[in-house]
C-alpha cells in the first residue's frame, strides 16, 4: 500500500522558515517524481514544486523560486521542503503527491496534507 | 505559462443525471492533461489522465475527452458521492498549472 505522511507544517511569523517532510512508503521511492502542491483557504490547487526521480532535478513555480527549496533523501524515502522568508501569501495546507508514472506528471496518490500558517 | 480554464465554475446537477465539465488550456498540452476530484477536508483524488485513461479504480461513468486545448470531463450518471470540486492540470511543460476547480453541487 503506497501512504504518503506529511509533517511539519505549523504557525510561523512572516520572514520565517519551515521544513516540511513527507514520508513514503509501498512504492519504489527513486524511480518517481515526487511533489509539492499547496491549497490556500477556500482556494484552488496550485502546483509548488517538483524532484525528478530519474537525476533528482528540481523545478519550481516563479511564486516560490529562490524561497523554497525541494529535496529527496533516497536512504529515508523521504521528500522535504524548505521554505524560507514566509508571507501571508503561503498560508496553505500543503500536499506531497507522487507522479503516476516516468512519464506522466500527474500525480496518483497523494498525503493528506500540513498546514502552514503565516501570521504574527 | 499556460493558463487552465475551466468552465463552468459550478455545476447545478440532479442525482442520475450527465454532467459535463470543461477545461481549456491557453495553448496546446497535447493529451497531458489529468482531472482529479477533491471534497471537503481531502486530498484530491486522480479521475483522469493521459486526457482520457481513467486512473485506477476510477468508475467507468468518468469519462475524459480532448486533446490540444480543449477537454471535457464527463460523469454520466451522478451519483450522490461525485458532488464536490473538479480541478484539472497540464503536465506538458513547466510550470504545471491548474484550473480554478469546477464545484458540482445537487440541484
Amino acid at each position: 500500500e503506497v501512504l504518503l505522511l506529511e509533517s511539519g507544517g505549523g504557525l510561523v511569523q512572516p520572514g520565517g522558515s519551515l521544513r516540511l517532510s513527507c514520508a513514503t512508503s509501498g512504492f519504489s521511492f527513486s524511480s518517481y517524481a515526487m511533489s509539492w502542491v499547496r491549497q490556500a483557504p477556500e482556494k484552488g490547487l496550485e502546483w509548488v514544486s517538483t524532484i525528478r526521480g530519474s537525476d533528482d532535478s528540481t523545478y519550481y513555480a516563479d511564486s516560490v523560486k529562490g524561497r523554497f527549496t525541494i529535496s529527496r533523501d533516497h536512504s529515508k524515502n523521504t521528500l522535504y521542503l524548505q521554505i524560507n522568508s514566509l508571507g501571508a501569501e503561503d498560508t496553505a495546507i500543503y500536499y506531497c503527491a507522487k507522479a503516476i508514472s516516468v512519464w506522466s506528471l500527474s500525480f496518483d496518490y497523494w498525503g493528506q496534507g500540513t498546514l502552514v500558517t503565516v501570521s504574527s | 505559462e499556460i493558463v487552465m480554464t475551466q468552465s463552468p465554475a459550478t455545476l447545478s446537477v440532479s442525482p442520475g443525471e450527465r454532467a459535463t465539465l470543461s477545461c481549456r488550456a491557453s495553448q496546446s498540452v497535447r493529451s497531458n492533461l489529468a482531472w482529479y476530484q477533491q471534497k471537503p477536508g481531502q486530498a484530491p483524488r486522480l479521475l483522469i489522465y493521459g486526457a482520457s485513461t481513467r486512473a485506477t479504480g476510477i468508475p467507468a461513468r468518468f469519462s475524459g475527452s480532448g486533446s490540444g486545448t480543449e477537454f471535457t470531463l464527463t460523469i454520466s450518471s451522478l451519483q450522490s458521492e461525485d458532488f464536490a470540486v473538479y480541478y484539472c492540470q497540464h503536465y506538458n511543460s513547466w510550470p504545471l498549472t491548474f484550473g480554478q476547480g469546477t464545484k458540482v453541487e445537487i440541484k
